[in-house]
């Protein structure tokens, strides 16, 4: 299979705790966006990776959240000090996106199934 | 501050019929809007792009039109079939600023 994988496909953890979680891309895509999405609601931007450097964090949703990508295959999602707002979906994408004149990724991203994080 | 509004309440119709989806933005000037549709509890799935200097686009029962003077895009299936029954979404692709949604319900 070539698509988007994440791994876990669901983790439960207690508050305070912290969870890391993966995401491979389509291989020959060179952006990786992470995103979080809560019932009703579409997916919500945090990061993204161009290859191995991260070109937008502004929109992690606080200092408990990092991601990296360190060979500009894989990445991974880290939430530290869970709290019980962190419960959602998280989700993974790529795309063979460059760079357009507005600075934005200019490709259909290609979603991965998903991590579905409750924390109790 | 930019915001997307799709409409939130379920779109019920009839197999065979036409089904229009709206997707409304403010205080943007997109270079592009993609359309995906979701299933309950897997990843969005791209369907179409639209660049601000096409007026529409096509993919076999799919239609899309990008009006940048209204700051709108519609979004139709024709022929519906119940399997087009999903979640869509509009998404800016400046910032990647995805609406809610609009869930479509055909029934046979």
């Amino acid at each position: 299979d070539t698509g988007v994988s994440q791994n876990p496909r669901h983790k439960i953890t207690k508050r305070g705790q912290n969870v890391t979680f993966r995401c491979d891309p389509i291989s020959e895509h060179n952006r990786l966006y992470w995103y979080r999405q809560t019932l009703g609601q579409g997916p919500e931007f945090l990061t993204y990776f161009q290859n191995e450097a991260q070109l937008e964090k502004s929109r992690l949703l606080s200092d408990r959240f990092s991601a990296e990508r360190p060979k500009g295959s894989f990445s991974t999602l880290e939430i530290q000090r869970t709290e019980q707002g962190d419960s959602a979906m998280y989700l993974c994408a790529s795309s063979a996106g460059t760079e357009t004149n507005s600075g934005g990724p200019s490709y259909e991203q290609y979603f991965g199934p998903g991590t579905r994080l409750t924390v109790t | 501050s930019q915001k997307i509004e799709q409409n939130s309440e379920a779109l019920n119709i009839q197999e065979g019929k036409t089904a229009t989806l709206t997707c409304n933005y403010t205080n943007y000037s997109p270079a592009y809007l993609q359309w995906y549709r979701q299933d309950p509890g897997r990843g969005p799935v791209f369907l179409l792009l639209i660049r601000e200097n096409e007026k529409e686009k096509r993919k076999e029962r799919l239609k899309v039109t990008f009006d940048t003077t209204l700051k709108q895009s519609l979004f139709h299936i024709t022929a519906s079939q119940p399997a087009d029954s999903a979640t869509y979404l509009c998404a800016l692709s400046y910032k990647l600023i995805f609406g809610s949604g609009t869930r479509l319900l055909v029934r046979p």
